[in-house]
């Protein structure tokens, strides 16, 4: 599976937009981009996921570039509940019966009140 | 309410004792999957199934087993054959369907002393 690269750690004061970046610049054309975010001491929880285009649902906005070598998590206004490790994920729709998601680092965002 | 739930939340073994870690689900998903974390990492997978009575390890599944005879349980075992199984595991499940969204149980901090 190809590979992402995401910073360690983001700070972001509450209330303000939020962008978190990710490079996937090896990514092959049947690849989805799936975003997820782990609390501390908790499971981790899908945030959205896309192919080619832009999406947005209730909980972010995923801004894919026109390359597919780039996205970007837009959390519109983080709250302090928002403060997580945050996983960029490609998963390969012709991986046949693997199921799996291949986590990296993640990034840490730190949220300031 | 559907979810996934995992017991104990804490568990304490003694180093050489087998212990099973326990994953239930009720959200009728066909695919169970268990990942293990340790601190700072992100998750790595150990075994899933896709089906009952199937399952197929995953990128560290040496030192565990599993076992898929309902549809809602998929219990993980640590056997004294695992290294270092002091770590944070956690259970996900998904419908088959290649994108759809893993869904995760709490998770079980696992120490051996």
């Amino acid at each position: 599976d190809a590979k992402t690269t995401q910073p360690n750690s983001m700070e972001s004061n509450e209330e303000e937009p939020v962008h978190l970046p990710c490079n996937h610049s090896t990514i092959s054309g049947t690849d989805y981009i799936h975003w997820y975010r782990q609390l501390p001491s908790q499971g981790p929880e899908y945030v959205i996921h896309g192919l080619t285009s832009n999406v947005n649902n209730r909980m972010a906005s995923l801004a894919i570039a026109e390359d597919r070598k780039s996205s970007t998590l837009i959390l519109h206004r983080a709250t302090l509940r928002d403060a997580a490790v945050y996983y960029c994920i490609l998963r390969r729709l012709s991986s046949g019966s693997a199921r799996q998601l291949t986590f990296g680092s993640g990034t840490q965002l730190t949220v300031l009140p | 309410d559907g979810g996934i739930t995992q017991s104990p939340k804490y568990l304490f073994r003694k180093e050489g004792q087998n212990v099973t870690l326990s994953c239930e689900q009720n959200l009728n998903h066909d695919a169970m999957y268990w990942y293990r974390q340790d601190p700072g990492q992100g998750l790595r997978l150990i075994y899933y199934s896709q089906i009952v009575n199937d399952f197929q390890k995953g990128d560290i599944a040496e030192g565990y087993s599993v076992s898929r005879e309902k549809k809602e349980s998929f219990p993980l075992t640590v056997t004294s054959a695992q290294k270092n199984p002091t770590a944070f595991y956690l259970c996900a499940s998904s419908q088959r369907d290649l994108n759809n969204e893993q869904f995760f149980g709490p998770g079980t901090r696992l120490t051996v002393l």
